[in-house]
């Protein structure tokens, strides 16, 4: 089956520290990868995508790549700000149709 | 332009009772996807509409049923409410089935069984 693993949270960094969230997934199928963000009492909105080996997504100064060989998507982000304090989701789709398997997500916070 | 929109925000029901949930897709969108995401876990998929009909479902048991009206909202009943139904239950809508259409997401319903 299709299954996604995220590293455990909370992770907490200083602002303007650089941040990287894990994230590695198994697959049946060839799979486009995303990440979500969750801010508190909201909905998931998408942070970014890749639809194929090598692509690389990027967003409001977050990038992630996509990595075959080693079935990852790992979320980097250069300098974090405070609002940058979020859950972060990483999730893969395979095939047609809408389904997206999540992670457990990982909680980010940021201090000043 | 709203987005996705879900009513009620929050309900509370006993063990037994049954349930619905409502969400109004995004302007211009027709299909709509439900996911139920436990406390501290990532959302688990239920299944898809498009076209009133269910396209794909998840592994949940058929106490969970659905909906979607021509306008293209979407309802989700679940029956005989166990006490692990309690979650925050998301609606996503998209346009087409089109594997490259993103799912924007509402804020939820935050369902408690008592």
């Amino acid at each position: 089956g299709n299954s996604v693993t995220q590293m455990e949270g909370p992770v907490t960094l200083s602002e303007e520290a650089f941040l990287t969230i894990n994230c590695t997934y198994t697959a049946t199928g060839y799979p486009s990868l995303f990440w979500y963000v969750q801010y508190p009492g909201e909905g998931l909105q998408l942070l970014l995508k890749a639809t194929k080996a090598d692509d690389k997504g990027s967003n409001k100064g977050f990038e992630a790549t996509y990595r075959k060989e080693t079935t990852s998507f790992h979320l980097e982000k250069g300098s974090v700000q405070v609002s940058d304090s979020a859950v972060y989701f990483c999730a893969l789709r395979v095939g047609g149709g809408n389904k997206l398997t999540f992670g457990t997500g990982t909680q980010l916070k940021v201090e000043l | 332009d709203a987005g996705v929109t879900q009513s009620p925000t929050h309900l509370i029901k006993t063990r037994g009772q049954q349930v619905t949930l409502r969400c109004s897709p995004k302007s211009g969108h027709d299909t709509v996807s439900w996911y139920q995401q436990a406390l501290g876990q990532g959302p688990q998929f239920i299944f898809q509409y498009y076209e009133e009909e269910e396209r794909q479902r998840g592994n949940f048991p058929d106490r969970f049923s659905g909906h979607q009206f021509p306008n293209y909202s979407s309802e989700l009943n679940v029956n005989a409410l166990l006490l692990g139904d309690s979650a925050l239950y998301l609606c996503a809508s998209s346009l087409g089935g089109a594997i490259k259409n993103i799912q924007y997401f509402g804020a939820g319903t935050r369902l408690s069984v008592l």
